[in-house]
Protein backbone atom coordinates (compact mmCIF):
# COMPACT_ATOMS: atom_id res chain seq x y z
CA UNK A 1 0.00 0.00 0.00
CA UNK A 2 1.58 3.29 -1.17
CA UNK A 3 -0.47 5.68 1.65
CA UNK A 4 -3.82 8.06 1.18
CA UNK A 5 -4.38 8.46 -2.18
CA UNK A 6 -6.99 11.32 -3.38
CA UNK A 7 -8.81 12.16 -6.50
CA UNK A 8 -9.23 14.45 -8.21
CA UNK A 9 -5.81 16.14 -7.20
CA UNK A 10 -7.60 19.17 -8.66
CA UNK A 11 -11.31 20.49 -9.40
CA UNK A 12 -12.91 23.35 -11.04
CA UNK A 13 -16.22 24.24 -10.76
CA UNK A 14 -18.72 27.13 -10.97
CA UNK A 15 -20.34 28.52 -8.31
CA UNK A 16 -23.51 26.33 -7.80
CA UNK A 17 -22.17 23.27 -8.96
CA UNK A 18 -21.93 20.18 -7.53
CA UNK A 19 -18.66 18.23 -6.38
CA UNK A 20 -17.54 15.10 -5.28
CA UNK A 21 -14.20 14.11 -4.07
CA UNK A 22 -12.39 10.42 -3.05
CA UNK A 23 -10.19 9.48 -0.18
CA UNK A 24 -8.96 6.17 -0.55
CA UNK A 25 -7.43 5.24 2.86
CA UNK A 26 -4.45 2.82 4.12
CA UNK A 27 -5.92 -0.43 4.08
CA UNK A 28 -5.59 -1.51 7.86
CA UNK A 29 -6.56 2.09 8.67
CA UNK A 30 -10.24 2.06 10.49
CA UNK A 31 -10.27 5.74 10.80
CA UNK A 32 -11.34 8.27 8.37
CA UNK A 33 -10.95 12.22 8.62
CA UNK A 34 -11.34 14.76 5.95
CA UNK A 35 -10.19 18.52 6.58
CA UNK A 36 -10.02 21.59 5.02
CA UNK A 37 -7.37 24.19 4.30
CA UNK A 38 -6.87 27.45 2.94
CA UNK A 39 -4.18 29.20 2.16
CA UNK A 40 -1.81 30.35 5.63
CA UNK A 41 -3.98 28.27 7.81
CA UNK A 42 -3.76 25.02 9.55
CA UNK A 43 -5.91 22.69 8.66
CA UNK A 44 -9.73 22.76 9.83
CA UNK A 45 -10.95 19.20 10.86
CA UNK A 46 -15.06 19.03 9.10
CA UNK A 47 -15.62 14.93 9.88
CA UNK A 48 -14.15 11.49 10.51
CA UNK A 49 -15.45 8.00 10.30
CA UNK A 50 -14.83 4.83 12.27
CA UNK A 51 -15.00 2.12 9.24
CA UNK A 52 -18.22 2.97 7.46
CA UNK A 53 -19.93 5.09 10.91
CA UNK A 54 -19.80 9.04 10.90
CA UNK A 55 -18.65 9.91 14.32
CA UNK A 56 -18.64 13.48 14.33
CA UNK A 57 -19.13 16.07 12.48
CA UNK A 58 -17.64 19.45 12.56
CA UNK A 59 -20.56 22.35 13.94
CA UNK A 60 -18.85 24.67 11.36
CA UNK A 61 -20.01 22.27 8.87
CA UNK A 62 -22.48 23.94 6.09
CA UNK A 63 -25.48 21.49 5.65
CA UNK A 64 -24.20 21.28 1.81
CA UNK A 65 -21.39 19.05 2.86
CA UNK A 66 -21.70 15.41 3.11
CA UNK A 67 -19.41 12.71 3.29
CA UNK A 68 -19.79 8.75 3.30
CA UNK A 69 -17.77 5.61 3.99
CA UNK A 70 -20.52 3.13 2.42
CA UNK A 71 -18.10 0.09 3.43
CA UNK A 72 -15.51 0.85 5.72
CA UNK A 73 -12.88 1.34 2.76
CA UNK A 74 -13.01 4.62 0.34
CA UNK A 75 -14.95 7.51 1.33
CA UNK A 76 -15.91 10.30 -0.76
CA UNK A 77 -16.76 14.23 0.98
CA UNK A 78 -19.78 16.07 -1.62
CA UNK A 79 -20.24 19.62 -1.25
CA UNK A 80 -23.69 20.38 -3.25
CA UNK A 81 -24.69 24.10 -4.56
CA UNK A 82 -20.83 25.40 -4.15
CA UNK A 83 -19.69 29.17 -3.25
CA UNK A 84 -16.67 30.55 -3.23
CA UNK A 85 -16.25 30.47 0.12
CA UNK A 86 -15.74 26.76 -0.67
CA UNK A 87 -12.45 27.24 -2.27
CA UNK A 88 -9.52 25.43 -0.42
CA UNK A 89 -7.35 22.20 0.05
CA UNK A 90 -9.57 19.23 0.92
CA UNK A 91 -7.34 16.87 2.96
CA UNK A 92 -8.17 13.12 3.73
CA UNK A 93 -5.95 11.44 6.56
CA UNK A 94 -6.24 8.41 7.88
CA UNK A 95 -5.12 6.22 11.34
CA UNK A 96 -5.50 3.64 13.33
CA UNK A 97 -8.28 3.12 16.09
CA UNK A 98 -6.82 5.12 18.63
CA UNK A 99 -7.71 2.50 20.96
CA UNK A 100 -4.78 0.55 19.91
CA UNK A 101 -2.43 3.16 21.32
CA UNK A 102 -1.57 4.78 17.84
CA UNK A 103 -3.51 7.24 16.10
CA UNK A 104 -0.88 8.92 13.99
CA UNK A 105 -2.58 10.44 11.02
CA UNK A 106 -1.41 9.75 7.53
CA UNK A 107 -2.30 12.31 4.99
CA UNK A 108 -3.05 12.11 1.20
CA UNK A 109 -1.68 15.13 -1.22
CA UNK A 110 -5.30 16.99 -1.07
CA UNK A 111 -7.74 18.04 -3.35
CA UNK A 112 -7.71 21.44 -4.88
CA UNK A 113 -10.87 23.19 -5.25
CA UNK A 114 -11.39 26.33 -6.79
CA UNK A 115 -15.01 27.74 -7.34
CA UNK A 116 -15.25 30.72 -9.68
CA UNK B 1 -12.39 25.56 15.14
CA UNK B 2 -8.56 25.47 15.60
CA UNK B 3 -7.25 24.78 19.36
CA UNK B 4 -3.12 25.06 18.89
CA UNK B 5 -1.65 28.51 17.86
CA UNK B 6 2.51 28.33 16.94
CA UNK B 7 4.56 30.78 17.42
CA UNK B 8 5.99 32.16 15.76
CA UNK B 9 4.31 32.37 12.51
CA UNK B 10 7.48 32.52 10.33
CA UNK B 11 10.77 31.35 11.57
CA UNK B 12 14.19 32.04 9.12
CA UNK B 13 17.35 30.75 9.98
CA UNK B 14 20.66 29.77 8.78
CA UNK B 15 21.92 25.51 7.80
CA UNK B 16 23.39 24.21 10.26
CA UNK B 17 21.59 26.55 12.93
CA UNK B 18 18.95 24.92 15.20
CA UNK B 19 15.06 26.08 15.06
CA UNK B 20 12.62 25.94 17.78
CA UNK B 21 8.81 26.45 17.56
CA UNK B 22 6.50 26.50 20.33
CA UNK B 23 2.68 25.52 20.55
CA UNK B 24 0.19 26.27 23.33
CA UNK B 25 -3.37 24.83 23.12
CA UNK B 26 -6.38 25.97 25.62
CA UNK B 27 -8.03 21.86 26.56
CA UNK B 28 -6.96 18.89 27.92
CA UNK B 29 -5.28 16.55 25.86
CA UNK B 30 -4.87 12.95 25.08
CA UNK B 31 -1.75 13.68 23.51
CA UNK B 32 0.19 16.14 20.99
CA UNK B 33 1.49 15.78 17.43
CA UNK B 34 3.87 17.52 15.26
CA UNK B 35 3.48 17.69 11.58
CA UNK B 36 5.29 18.90 8.66
CA UNK B 37 3.73 20.46 5.69
CA UNK B 38 6.09 21.60 2.47
CA UNK B 39 4.09 23.82 -0.11
CA UNK B 40 1.14 22.58 -1.65
CA UNK B 41 1.37 19.08 -0.02
CA UNK B 42 0.13 16.83 2.09
CA UNK B 43 0.95 16.70 6.14
CA UNK B 44 3.37 14.75 6.74
CA UNK B 45 3.61 12.74 10.73
CA UNK B 46 7.13 14.25 12.48
CA UNK B 47 6.66 12.76 16.59
CA UNK B 48 3.85 12.17 18.80
CA UNK B 49 3.95 12.55 22.59
CA UNK B 50 1.25 11.64 25.05
CA UNK B 51 0.14 14.06 27.81
CA UNK B 52 1.73 11.88 30.56
CA UNK B 53 5.48 12.13 28.85
CA UNK B 54 7.81 15.58 29.17
CA UNK B 55 10.34 15.02 26.49
CA UNK B 56 10.84 12.96 23.20
CA UNK B 57 13.21 12.73 20.70
CA UNK B 58 13.30 11.63 16.81
CA UNK B 59 16.83 12.20 15.07
CA UNK B 60 17.24 15.80 15.07
CA UNK B 61 14.11 16.44 16.32
CA UNK B 62 13.00 17.28 20.54
CA UNK B 63 9.88 17.50 21.57
CA UNK B 64 8.77 18.84 25.28
CA UNK B 65 5.30 19.10 26.74
CA UNK B 66 4.01 21.18 29.29
CA UNK B 67 1.02 20.35 30.35
CA UNK B 68 0.61 22.68 33.20
CA UNK B 69 1.13 25.47 31.00
CA UNK B 70 -0.60 23.99 28.18
CA UNK B 71 2.07 24.06 25.78
CA UNK B 72 4.63 22.23 23.67
CA UNK B 73 8.04 22.87 21.89
CA UNK B 74 9.66 21.47 19.02
CA UNK B 75 13.23 22.15 18.23
CA UNK B 76 15.26 21.21 15.47
CA UNK B 77 18.64 20.55 15.45
CA UNK B 78 21.36 21.12 13.03
CA UNK B 79 18.83 22.25 10.29
CA UNK B 80 18.83 21.79 6.37
CA UNK B 81 17.52 23.48 3.53
CA UNK B 82 15.18 20.39 3.23
CA UNK B 83 13.53 20.96 6.46
CA UNK B 84 12.71 24.46 4.96
CA UNK B 85 8.17 23.34 4.98
CA UNK B 86 5.49 24.42 7.87
CA UNK B 87 5.01 22.57 11.01
CA UNK B 88 2.11 22.33 12.79
CA UNK B 89 1.08 21.08 16.11
CA UNK B 90 -2.45 19.09 16.39
CA UNK B 91 -3.87 18.51 19.77
CA UNK B 92 -5.70 15.27 20.16
CA UNK B 93 -8.19 15.55 23.18
CA UNK B 94 -10.32 12.84 24.79
CA UNK B 95 -12.69 12.55 21.96
CA UNK B 96 -9.96 11.44 19.65
CA UNK B 97 -10.66 14.41 16.90
CA UNK B 98 -7.80 16.33 15.96
CA UNK B 99 -7.27 20.16 16.08
CA UNK B 100 -4.43 21.82 14.46
CA UNK B 101 -2.80 24.85 14.93
CA UNK B 102 -2.16 28.03 11.93
CA UNK B 103 1.22 26.40 11.81
CA UNK B 104 4.92 28.03 11.85
CA UNK B 105 6.56 28.87 8.17
CA UNK B 106 10.46 27.66 8.88
CA UNK B 107 12.91 29.29 5.99
CA UNK B 108 16.53 27.49 6.64
CA UNK B 109 18.92 29.38 3.92
CA UNK B 110 21.65 27.32 2.39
Amino acid sequence: DTGVSQDPRHKITKRGQNVTFRCDPISEHNRLYWYRQTLGQGPEFLTYFQNEAQLEKSRLLSDRFSAERPKGSFSTLEIQRTEQGDSAMYLCASSLDPGQGRNEQYFGPGTRLTVT
Amino acid sequence: SQQGEEDPQALSIQEGENATMNCSYKTSINNLQWYRQNSGRGLVHLILIRSNEREKHSGRLRVTLDTSKKSSSLLITASRAADTASYFCATDAWNNDMRFGAGTRLTVKP
